[in-house]
């Protein structure tokens, strides 16, 4: 069954870093998401990726992320200069709209900022 | 604005008795509702979806859940638990605007004993 796959699945970086997190996502899917949980807290929203370009981005999505598709299959979240509230857990999703509005959601990339 | 609350952030039951969790939504308009679930170190897996079809929604693993309009709630329920369906479980809603960003409630963990 296909699925969504992130890399790495751990990543520790000093703040002020850049640091990039990898997405494979499912191959015939069209839209793309990224969204973040701190230690503690709820899953939340950062960003939705279609047909190339930012469709929502949400008031974390600040000038310091930006989102690339660079080919046509990774789907990546760049974090520019890391800070230490970086920290989280980042989950990549990606949906084909034929499935109802599901998305499918990657493992997951636990970022720990120094 | 589509909001959604677990109202137990723990649910400890025994193994082989029913599991109750409990999930309020709040929507200006007929929501899709989605319960998700989170083993330890896992990414988030759909366990089911409601998008305005039967109001009682089947789910994997035995989960089912029931759409109730008149009390908007979306309560996820298992006839008997399993020790691995120790997890956390998330009740999520699609937020309006066209992009399917999903919110996510604060999750509630579930702790099956022997």
């Amino acid at each position: 069954e296909p699925e969504v796959t992130q890399t790495p699945s751990h990543q520790v970086t000093q703040m002020g870093q850049e640091v990039i997190l990898r997405c494979v996502p499912i191959s015939n899917h069209l839209y793309f998401y990224w969204y973040r949980q701190i230690l503690g807290q709820k899953v939340e929203f950062l960003v939705s990726f279609y047909n190339n370009e930012i469709s929502e981005k949400s008031e974390i999505f600040d000038d310091q992320f930006s989102v690339e598709r660079p080919d046509g299959s990774n789907f990546t979240l760049k974090i520019r200069s890391t800070k230490l509230e970086d920290s989280a857990m980042y989950f990549c999703a990606s949906m084909d709209m034929t499935s109802g509005s599901t998305q499918y959601f990657g493992p997951g990339t636990r970022l720990t900022v120094l | 604005a589509q909001s959604v609350t677990q109202l137990d952030s723990h649910v400890s039951v025994s193994e082989g008795t029913p599991v109750l969790l409990r999930c309020n939504y709040s929507s200006s308009y007929s929501p899709s509702l989605f319960w998700y679930v989170q083993h330890p170190n896992k990414g988030l897996q759909l366990l089911l979806k409601y998008t305005s079809a039967a109001t009682l929604v089947k789910g994997i693993n035995g989960f089912e859940a029931e759409f109730k309009k008149s009390e908007t709630s979306f309560h996820l329920t298992k006839p008997s638990a399993h020790m691995s369906d120790a997890a956390e479980y998330f009740c999520v809603v699609i937020a309006s605007g066209g992009y399917n960003k999903l919110i996510f409630g604060a999750g509630t963990r579930l702790a099956v004993h022997p």
